[in-house]
């Protein structure tokens, strides 16, 4: 039972440049979400999707997108990277408010 | 709007001792209020949570966590700690809002234990 993955683990980017972090999760949940974390300020919630085929913005969506690709897959794009960007990223999956999140192992972003 | 504050950014505490890594939280909502702990690397990993009830609640690992409603507290507590809890932790509180869960962290606390 693999839970969330998450692709790439680690990825350098020049300033511009566009990339599309992929998650995938094995637990038939419903929600899924995009969260970075950065030193000193916690997790904030860039994106979420509640149910298959719906997307909103969290916290701090300005910059990214977001496609709900089916029940499993929620990815992650990154249309014109900048520094601000540099941060780890954390894909989650919950079957619920009742039960907490399930999260993946990150993916460690450095914009240049 | 809901928020929650770790009051510590480091806890160092000594092996075998006693630790309590405390939480706040403010809502206007009734909430359901979680820990996680995340290794070195990792990602977070639940280690407790508290919907109703008891207000004493068990998790993973030893932890255990109380839930005081007048306080708004959530303080997570363990007896007696091991090398292998230095980890960074993170309270959440979470409650209901258009059929998703809207979740809030803490900015965590890293709890180091010195052999």
């Amino acid at each position: 039972n693999a839970g969330v993955t998450q692709t790439p683990k680690f990825q350098v980017l020049k300033t511009g440049q566009s990339m599309t972090l992929q998650c995938a999760q094995d637990m038939n949940h419903n929600s899924m979400y995009w969260y970075r974390q950065d030193p000193g300020m916690g997790l904030r919630l860039i994106y979420y999707s509640a149910s298959e085929g719906t997307t909103d913005k969290g916290e701090v969506p300005n910059g990214y997108n977001v496609s709900r690709l089916n029940k499993r897959e929620f990815s992650l794009r990154l249309e014109s990277a900048a520094p601000s960007q540099t941060s780890v990223y954390f894909c989650a999956s919950s079957p619920g408010p009742y039960y907490g999140y399930t999260f993946g192992s990150g993916t460690r972003l450095t914009v240049v | 709007a809901q928020s929650v504050t770790q009051l510590d950014s480091q806890v160092p505490v000594f092996e075998e001792a006693p630790v309590e890594l405390r939480c706040n939280y403010s809502s206007s909502v009734s909430v359901y209020l979680f820990w996680y702990v995340q290794y070195p690397n990792q990602g977070l990993q639940l280690l407790l949570k508290y919907l109703s009830g008891s207000t004493l609640v068990k998790g993973i690992n030893g932890f255990e966590a109380e839930f005081n409603k007048s306080q708004t507290s959530f303080h997570l507590r363990k007896p007696s700690v091991h090398i292998s809890d230095t980890a960074e932790y993170f309270c959440a509180v979470s409650e209901e809002s258009g059929g998703y869960q809207k979740v809030t962290f803490g900015t965590g606390t890293k709890l180091q234990v010195i052999p």
